[in-house]
C-alpha cells in the first residue's frame, strides 16, 4: 500500500524560472495538503485542497505559487520565477477526509527540497 | 491565534534511558487534537502519537506517552529506552476541530540518542 508519493525529491532551479512539484495521495485519500519547511523550523500550512477544488488557500503567498488537485492525476505545487528565497522542503500530505477531524490524522510524503540558485 | 512553542531546540539522551520532550500551545478552542511527529534524517514525517483533547487520560504507543495537562496547556513526549532509530527531529502539532487542514507545528526539538 502505497504511501504519498513525491516527486521530484530534489529539485534545483535558477532564479526566475518555474518550479513545479507533484503529489499523489495515498490510494482512497481525496484531501491533500501542502506545506513548507524552512531550515531550522517547523512546517508551515500552505494550501488545502479536495479534487478540483481549493478549500483554504491562507497560507500560500499571493504571487507566484499556485496549486491545483485535478480530477485525474496528481496535486501540484506550482511557483513561477522562483527567487532564493523560496529555497525550501515543500510537503504533501493527505488524508481520507478533512484533517479537523481525529479520525484522519494527515500522512506525509518525504517532501521534494527544492534549492534556488 | 493559535501557537506551539517546543523551548528545547535540542536534547540528547544515552540509550535506554527515558527523555521527555516538552510542548506547550495556546488557543482559545475547546476541541482540539494535538499530535508529535517525528523526522528522522530521511525527512519523511511520521506520526508518533496523538491526543483528543476532550480526552483526559494520556494517550500511549509502545515506548512513547504523554502528559496532556489541560489547564497548562502543555503536551509533553516521554520516550522510554530509548533507541539508536529515535534519533530525530520531533515536532509538536496543533489543530482545532473545525479547521480546514491547517495543522499548526512548533519549530522541533532535535533529539540525539547516544550509545
Amino acid at each position: 500500500n502505497a504511501g504519498v508519493m513525491q516527486n521530484p525529491r530534489h529539485l534545483v532551479r535558477r532564479r526566475g524560472q518555474e518550479a513545479r512539484l507533484r503529489c499523489s495521495p495515498m490510494k482512497g485519500h481525496s484531501h491533500v495538503y501542502w506545506y513548507r519547511q524552512l531550515p531550522e523550523e517547523g512546517l508551515k500550512f500552505m494550501v488545502y485542497l479536495q479534487k478540483e477544488n481549493i478549500i483554504d488557500e491562507s497560507g500560500m503567498p499571493k504571487e507566484r505559487f499556485s496549486a491545483e488537485f485535478p480530477k485525474e492525476g496528481p496535486s501540484i505545487l506550482r511557483i513561477q520565477q522562483v527567487v532564493r528565497g523560496d529555497s525550501a522542503a515543500y510537503f504533501c500530505a493527505s488524508s481520507p477526509v478533512g484533517s479537523g477531524s481525529s479520525h484522519s490524522p494527515l500522512h506525509f510524503g518525504n517532501g521534494t527540497r527544492l534549492t534556488v540558485t | 491565534a493559535q501557537t506551539v512553542t517546543q523551548s528545547q531546540p535540542e536534547m540528547s539522551v544515552q540509550e535506554a534511558e527515558t527523555v521527555t520532550l516538552s510542548c506547550t500551545y495556546d488557543t482559545s478552542e475547546s476541541n482540539y487534537y494535538l499530535f508529535w511527529y517525528k523526522q528522522p534524517p530521511s525527512r519523511q514525517m511520521i506520526l508518533v502519537i496523538r491526543q483528543e483533547a476532550y480526552k483526559q487520560q494520556n494517550a500511549t504507543e509502545n515506548r512513547f506517552s504523554v502528559n496532556f495537562q489541560k489547564a497548562a496547556k502543555s503536551f509533553s513526549l516521554k520516550i522510554s529506552d530509548s533507541q539508536l532509530g529515535d534519533t530525530a527531529m520531533y515536532f509538536c502539532a496543533f489543530i482545532y476541530g473545525g479547521s480546514q487542514g491547517n495543522l499548526i507545528f512548533g519549530k522541533g526539538t532535535k533529539l540525539s540518542v547516544k550509545p
